[in-house]
């Protein structure tokens, strides 16, 4: 089982452009929230996938938006970046409460 | 939403020593409090959970008690060691699936 696994592992983008992200959540998981860990702060929440659909969102803008495909993976895009969007991006999976997370995507936006 | 409140921010304590770290949470339906512990440079990870219906829960050297009266739930780290170095941080889960996490403790553990 190789857990919950995110790509690329690090990604460097210029203000205005937009960005994907990828997840592969634990194997029999079927739920995947994705967060942004600015630097010495905790995660904070942007979304999670269910079945396909967004169940929950937290205070991000529209230009943060995601899918969930039916083998359970997600993406994460984020569109007209802003410096402030340069952060570690977690994608966490999970069956019921508990949540695993991957090893993150480093996003810099300069 | 739910606001989750961690202290203290910083914690340096003699290896050996206990630690004991605090979140304070706001939602009463909040029913499942994780802990995990991020190092730096890594994911975070787990380390012990605790839902309502339970008082404490112990793993070895880590344990977690909820006082769900008065909304908050501790870390209790004993007999630490150098490898316990990390940042901790709480989290409370509500609204069916939103997770709030504190803004973490910095545990160092001096040898």
């Amino acid at each position: 089982d190789a857990g919950v696994t995110q790509s690329p592992t690090h990604l460097i983008k210029t203000r205005g452009q937009q960005v994907t992200l990828r997840c592969s959540p634990k194997s029999g998981h079927d739920t995947v929230s994705w967060y942004q860990q600015a630097l010495g702060q905790g995660p904070q929440f942007i979304f999670q996938y269910y079945e396909e659909e967004e169940r929950q969102r937290g205070n991000f803008p529209d230009r943060f938006s995601g899918h969930q495909f039916p083998n359970y993976s997600s993406e994460l895009n984020v569109n007209a970046l802003l410096l402030g969007d340069s952060a570690l991006y977690l994608c966490a999976s999970s069956l019921s409460s508990t949540e695993f997370f991957g090893p993150g995507t480093r996003l810099t936006v300069l | 939403g739910e606001n989750v409140e961690q202290h203290p921010s910083t914690l340096s304590v003699q290896e050996g020593d206990s630690a004991v770290i605090k979140c304070t949470y706001s939602d009463s339906a909040s029913n499942y409090f994780p802990w995990y512990k991020q190092e730096l440079g890594k994911r975070p990870q787990l380390i012990i959970d605790i839902r309502s219906n339970v008082g404490e829960k112990k793993d070895q050297r880590i344990a977690v008690t909820l006082n769900k009266t008065a909304k908050h739930f501790s870390l209790h780290i004993t007999e630490t060691q150098p490898e316990d170095s990390a940042v901790y941080f709480c989290a409370a889960p509500y609204n069916a699936g939103k997770s709030t996490f504190g803004d973490g403790t910095t545990l160092t553990v001096k040898p």
